[in-house]
């Protein structure tokens, strides 16, 4: 049970260039959460899913998106990355259909730098 | 919307001594606050928990109060050891999506 799982660890990326971040959990959790970690702000919330298929914007989504294809699998893509998106990126899972929904379960991050 | 604020930003104790971390939160429909221990270059992991309809929870050295008709609650650590050196997060939950507002984070240093 290798829990909240992402890829790639570290990034570099030059301004302008793409990249998609992956999130997999095997605990067949409902809901799936992508953070973003910043000196001083704590976690923000850029998006997150209530399910296989739906996505929804959080605080802060903009140069953002999302899919959910499927259940286990939670993706955060950048399509022009700017300086300003560079931080560490915490993925996130919780509920199993039963019990409390909001025990979130983290990744261990994602460290990317713009330049 | 919902607003949750942390203080102390940081804080350094000596191994033995207790240590108290504050949060405030915004919105009175606020019904579960739990509390995460970051380790460096690890993710968050919850420690402890609490619902509204409980005034303080317990776990070995680890406590929380809440105080809901003022809106804050607090993160009680005793016999402070140097394993206990982290980030500390507070957040809070009005149930909708199990979505969490995070507090900004107390760096906590035991020193031995």
């Amino acid at each position: 049970n290798a829990g909240v799982t992402q890829t790639p660890k570290f990034r570099v990326l030059k301004t302008g260039q793409s990249m998609t971040l992956l999130c997999a959990q095997d605990m067949n959790h409902e809901y799936m959460y992508w953070y973003r970690q910043d000196p001083g702000m704590g976690l923000r919330l850029i998006h997150y899913s209530v399910g296989e298929g739906t996505t929804a914007k959080g605080e802060v989504p903009d140069g953002y998106n999302v899919s959910r294809l499927k259940k286990q699998n939670f993706l955060l893509g950048l399509e022009s990355a700017a300086p300003s998106q560079t931080s560490v990126y915490f993925c996130a899972s919780s509920w199993e259909g039963a019990g409390p929904r909001e025990t979130q379960y983290f990744g261990p991050g994602t460290r990317l730098l713009v330049l | 919307g919902e607003n949750v604020e942390q203080h102390p930003s940081t804080l350094s104790v000596q191994e033995g001594d207790s240590a108290v971390i504050k949060c405030t939160y915004s919105d009175s429909a606020s019904n579960y606050f739990p509390w995460y221990k970051q380790e460096l270059g690890k993710g968050p992991q919850l420690i402890i928990d609490i619902r509204s309809n409980v005034g303080e929870k317990k776990d070995q050295r680890i406590a929380v109060t809440l105080n809901k008709t003022a809106k804050h609650f607090s993160l009680h650590i005793t016999e402070t050891q140097p394993e206990d050196s982290a980030v500390y997060f507070c957040a809070a939950s009005n149930n909708q999506g199990g979505k969490l507002i995070f507090g900004q984070g107390t760096e906590l240093s035991v020193k031995p």
